[in-house]
């Protein structure tokens, strides 16, 4: 079966410091990763994804994800935190093979505070 | 170009009542999902249209929920009877590909809170 970890509920940076929000899956066939990002009684934004090619990824926001197949990770990353940045993140994936094509997967989603 | 819209935006009724929720996806965009999100847990997938075509609804209750997309084009969540654990927040999202692929970006509506009594 599909699934996704966040294995933090919460990860509290100050601003102007590095941050990574964590995220491992788990499919069968090829995985195609997605992080969005959640405000306050707004829908979820869409940041990146990766499909295929570099493992790097840059998104929105000044945010890049490293997909990490042997690790299978595709943690979140920002070189410096903005109060701005504090929301809830969710890492979700899809795969290419059997009856669930093409649904995604979402992780219980890590709660972000950057704190002045 | 105008996002995912949705209504209403919140809902309180009592259980065993019945409760419908609108939306409206981006222009163009063949695709479109139900989600369920309830408090502390990541969006569930209710039920997957492709133009006015069901794709998967494998996970919708269908016994209480059914939903529609007569026209290709906007869609209708219902529940009836609503119960207590029902009570989240029902996203819609689109994608622009007829194909609805595992590539595919989904972009989302704000929601519909409700909450059932």
């Amino acid at each position: 079966a599909q699934s996704v970890a966040q294995p933090e509920d919460q990860v509290n940076v100050a601003e102007g410091n590095p941050l990574t929000v964590k995220c491992t899956y788990s499919v069968s066939g090829n995985p195609y990763l997605f992080w969005y990002v959640q405000y306050p009684n707004r829908g979820l934004q869409f940041l990146l994804k990766y499909i295929t090619g570099d493992n790097l990824v840059k998104g929105s926001y000044g945010f890049e994800a490293e997909f990490n197949k042997s690790q299978t990770s595709f943690h979140l990353k920002k070189p410096s935190a903005l109060v701005s940045d504090s929301a809830l993140y969710f890492c979700a994936v899809s795969n290419d093979r059997g009856s669930t094509l093409g649904r995604l997967y979402f992780g219980r989603g890590t709660q972000l505070t950057v704190w002045p | 170009e105008a996002g995912v819209a949705q209504s209403p935006r919140y809902k309180i009724i009592e259980k065993r009542q019945s409760v419908a929720f609108w939306c409206n996806p981006i222009s163009g965009h063949a695709t479109l999902y139900w989600y369920q999100q309830i408090l502390g847990q990541g969006p569930k997938l209710l039920i997957q249209f492709q133009n006015n075509g069901v794709v998967d609804d494998s996970q919708l209750p269908k016994d209480r929920f059914s939903a529609e997309r007569l026209k290709g084009v906007d869609s209708t969540l219902k529940i009836q009877p609503a119960k207590l654990e029902d009570s989240a927040v029902y996203l819609c999202a689109s994608s622009h590909s007829s194909r609805g692929g595992p590539k595919e970006t989904q972009y989302f509506g704000p929601g519909t809170r409700l909450l059932v009594l």
